[in-house]
């Protein structure tokens, strides 16, 4: 398996502020990341793909301009949620790919509470 | 566009009960299979994974099975216990990338 940390594990801000969440790989280094999140009996739902030292890729109808992602080294990504909305509240997981077999490894997710 | 449908979106159980749940994909240009569990307010931890050649895989009292052509996949947990309760998401690999799709999951609960 993998180990993978988050942080904060839940936050509450007030709308218009900006958050940050980080994703950290503890046993390996990791090229690629990915950011989902998971509105209340909703799927999980991919944001975007994180890779080491060049732009995310961002999936259809994210905003890659208020869900920045920094991956600046093989064991960090980071999302930064720019002046967050109430409907931005969510749970939001990031997930690391390991090996060639494509299975991604969870981190325990961040609660984000707009206000 | 794969979609990924769970069934049933609840379960409740007795424990020691067998039970199985259920899995469906509307694209079978699958990679791999993943079944995952997330307690509330948790992340994810990868219980099985299928690749698109294989037919089942098995850990412990879980056992998950692919039929591909069908779109379909099972979990299977055998003598179910109280600490198996949680929410179980079943998520499809497309082929050629990193990206899965998941279902909405099935939310187990074992009564003592």
């Amino acid at each position: 398996g993998a180990v993978v940390s988050q942080h904060p594990s839940r936050v509450i801000c007030k709308s218009g502020t900006s958050v940050k969440i980080e994703c950290r790989s503890l046993d390996f280094q990791a090229t690629t990341m990915f950011w989902y999140r998971q509105f209340p009996k909703k799927s999980l739902m991919l944001m975007a793909t994180s890779n080491e030292g060049s732009k995310a890729t961002y999936e259809q109808g994210v905003e890659k301009d208020k869900f920045l992602i920094n991956h600046a080294s093989l064991t960090l990504s980071t999302l930064t949620v720019t002046s967050a909305h109430p409907e931005d509240s969510s749970f939001y997981i990031c997930s690391l790919e390991k090996d060639s077999a494509y299975e991604q490894y969870f981190g325990p997710g961040t609660r984000l509470t707009v206000t | 566009k794969q979609e990924v449908t769970q069934i049933p979106a609840a379960l409740s159980v007795p424990e020691g009960e067998n039970l199985v749940l259920n899995c469906s994909f509307t694209d079978s240009a699958i990679y791999n299979l993943q079944w995952f569990r997330q307690d509330p307010g948790k992340g994810l931890t990868s219980l099985l994974l299928i690749q698109s050649s294989q037919r089942e895989q098995t850990s412990g009292r879980l056992n998950a099975s692919l039929d591909k052509s069908s779109g379909r996949s099972t979990l299977y947990i055998a003598a179910s216990q109280p600490g198996d309760s949680a929410t179980y998401l079943c998520a499809v690999g497309r082929a050629g990338s990193y990206q899965l799709t998941f279902g909405k999951g099935t939310k187990l609960s074992v009564i003592p």
